[in-house]
């Protein structure tokens, strides 16, 4: 099955910097990669999506870039503001319907 | 509020007894999905319906777990005999089509 892994596990930026996270997938069949911030008890929420045969997608402060040679996608937040603090998620599926989700990275963004 | 709705929020149950959650989905969204998130991990995929077929399902949903999704509109997941290992949230999400999963609060479980 498909194994999705996400890096870093934390990270602390100051605000108005840019935070970066990585995902790697494994299954070179998947092809719709969505992101989803977790504030503390929560629901998660989707932020920005991009499907395979599109290499990059943005959305005001918000990007997300595809590599499917390697097989892997990450999450570019600027301008970081303390209300992005929160636990993000990337997910990748083949299937269009199951969801397989990193482990998540918790980021904080201090004044 | 027209999101996806969750009911309980919280079960505290104990050892060995039935739970049963609710779903209500968005609004003529076809397809319902449950998910199960223990703490620091990400959601990890259990079932899925199209309307009220379920089409799906993952290894980790054992015997012990069901789902139904009667008419097509709010599904159930039930767990009989809870065990130790079932503490954790359970989250519906639901979409249009292929369209993005919208999710829902989730319900958290507690085993005692």
């Amino acid at each position: 099955g498909e194994n999705v892994e996400q890096h870093p596990s934390t990270l602390s930026v100051q605000e108005g910097d840019s935070a970066v996270i990585k995902c790697t997938y494994s299954d070179s069949a998947s092809n719709y990669f969505p992101w989803y911030k977790q504030e503390l008890g929560k629901r998660p929420q989707l932020i920005i999506d991009i499907r395979s045969n599109v290499g990059e997608k943005k959305d005001q402060r918000i990007a997300v870039t595809l590599n499917k040679t390697a097989k892997h996608f990450s999450l570019h937040i600027t301008e970081t503001q303390p209300e992005d603090s929160a636990v993000y998620f990337c997910a990748a599926t083949n299937s269009g319907y199951a969801l397989n989700f990193g482990k998540g990275t918790s980021l904080l963004v201090t004044p | 509020d027209t999101g996806v709705s969750q009911d309980p929020r919280h079960k505290i149950t104990k050892r060995g007894q039935n739970v049963t959650f609710r779903c209500d989905p968005i609004s003529e969204h076809n397809r319902l999905y449950w998910y199960r998130q223990t703490l620091g991990q990400g959601p990890e995929f259990l079932t899925y319906f199209q309307n009220e077929a379920q089409l799906e399902k993952s290894r980790l949903l054992s015997d012990r777990f069901s789902a139904e999704r009667p008419k097509g509109s709010f599904s159930t997941l039930e767990i009989q005999r809870t065990e130790q290992g079932d503490s954790a949230m359970y989250l519906c999400a639901s979409s249009y089509g292929g369209q993005p999963q919208h999710f829902g609060d989730g319900t958290r479980l507690s085993i005692l």
